[in-house]
């Protein structure tokens, strides 16, 4: 059964740090993994998409890396900006269809 | 330009009511899901329809029917609702790789 992890459950850093996000799985066999933004009361928004073929993405100041083999991915997130304050969900693609979602990263960015 | 849009945005009934959210997709895609955020703001499947087929059916009380029209549209209808399914009920859709949510409807059960 997959389990998702993700750590650090929330993180306070003063704007301008780079930072990592990391998200741990437990079945190697995904078919891929993505990356969410979720701001208070709002919906999920897509940041990053890494099949199971790629080792990373990069999207602006965000960069995403995927290692099956050890059951990891991470978020890089350069340059903080307090706009960049919300909570971060990584979901991985174990078929087609299903996402199992890992606890989410609650990020304050201070200006 | 909503791609996954959802309605109500916000629904406050009493214990024991029938409610229905309603999901639509402009995006074309073939497969919509419903998403269950609990209040530790844990998501979790709850439904998945290909081509208005169900193909995913979590652990989910009978309670819960999901209904599909059309490709573009999936409604959840909760009967005899609870305190428990207080929540935010997301939509999703896909065409292959990737997701996209929808805005959620906070659902809360008096």
């Amino acid at each position: 059964k997959q389990e998702v992890t993700q750590i650090p459950a929330a993180l306070s850093v003063p704007e301008g740090e780079n930072l990592v996000l990391n998200c741990s799985f437990t079945d190697s066999a995904i078919y891929n993994l993505q990356w969410f933004r979720q701001d208070p009361g709002k919906g999920l928004t897509s940041l990053l998409l890494i099949q199971s073929s790629q080792r990373e993405q990069t999207s602006g100041r965000l960069n995403a890396s995927l290692d099956k083999s050890s059951g990891r991915s991470t978020l890089y997130i350069a340059a903080s900006q307090p706009g960049d304050s919300a909570t971060y969900l990584c979901a991985v693609g174990g078929g087609t269809y299903k996402y199992i979602f890992g606890t989410g990263t609650r990020l304050k960015v201070l200006a | 330009d909503t791609a996954v849009s959802q309605t109500p945005k916000y629904l406050v009934t009493q214990m024991g009511n029938d409610k229905s959210i309603k999901c639509e997709q402009n995006l074309g895609h073939d497969t919509m899901y419903w998403y269950k955020q609990d209040s530790k703001k844990f998501l979790k499947i709850m439904f998945s329809y290909n081509n208005k087929e169900l193909i995913i059916n979590e652990t989910v009380p009978n309670r819960f029917s999901p209904k599909s029209p059309d490709k573009a549209h999936l409604n959840l209808h909760i009967n005899s609702l609870e305190l428990g399914d207080s929540a935010v009920y997301f939509c999703a859709s896909s065409q292959g790789q990737g997701k996209y949510f929808g805005p959620g409807t906070r659902l809360l059960v008096l």
